[in-house]
């Protein structure tokens, strides 16, 4: 069975203090792993896909790493409104199925 | 462009009454997902549609829950007599023949 375990829960940082998010997994075979923001009272919004260990991606403040077993979301000198939960997600290839398997995401805070 | 979009966004029912949740995909996405998203809980999978295949139910809880797509774009999810236990927040996403998947802001559903 797939598995995603997030850490930490939660994080408060202060405005310009940079940190990493991390995303382990078990899954038998990796189609893609996918990271998300999700707002109070709205949908997940999509960040990244990473494919295969050693692949990197960034966007402004934010940079994913992945591993053969885990993934990181780099942080680098947050703002506030960078505050969210970040959801880190896992599709196998097992058969046709496409569905996601979603961590119980990381809370983060950034205080001005 | 529009993105996906759900509604109503709040619904409030009682226990044992039926509902309907209704989803409008990306245009042009042929594949489309509903999860469910309880407090302090991961998403958690329920239904895939791709195209005119048979849609993949292995996530269905119970089968109190139901959904069909029509003309292979809107999506109704169906929940009858509902519980306390499904109360949460359902989600759709959508995407193309690609892995990433876009979702709409969900519809938060209360059972009294």
């Amino acid at each position: 069975e797939d598995q995603v375990t997030q850490s930490p829960e939660a994080l408060r940082l202060q405005e310009g203090e940079s940190s990493s998010l991390n995303c382990s997994y078990t899954v038998s075979g990796l189609r893609g792993l996918f990271w998300y923001r999700q707002d109070p009272g709205k949908g997940p919004e999509f960040l990244f896909t990473l494919y295969s260990a050693g692949e990197e991606k960034e966007k402004e403040r934010l940079k994913a790493t992945l591993t053969k077993k885990e993934s990181f979301l780099h942080i680098t000198a947050p703002k506030p409104e960078d505050s969210a939960t970040y959801l880190c997600a896992v599709q196998a290839p097992s058969g046709s199925a496409r569905q996601l398997t979603f961590g119980s995401g990381t809370q983060l805070t950034v205080l001005p | 462009g529009a993105g996906v979009s759900q509604s109503p966004s709040n619904k409030v029912t009682e226990k044992g009454k039926d509902v309907e949740l209704r989803c409008d995909p990306i245009s042009g996405h042929t594949a489309l997902y509903w999860y469910r998203q309880s407090l302090g809980q991961g998403l958690e999978f329920l239904i895939y549609f791709q195209g005119n295949s048979a849609p993949d139910k292995s996530g269905l809880p119970s089968d109190r829950f139901s959904a069909e797509r029509t003309g292979g774009s809107v999506s109704t999810l169906t929940i009858q007599r509902t519980q306390q236990e499904d109360s949460a927040v359902y989600l759709c996403a959508s995407s193309t023949s690609g892995p990433e998947q876009f979702f709409g802001p969900g519809t938060r559903l209360t059972v009294l």
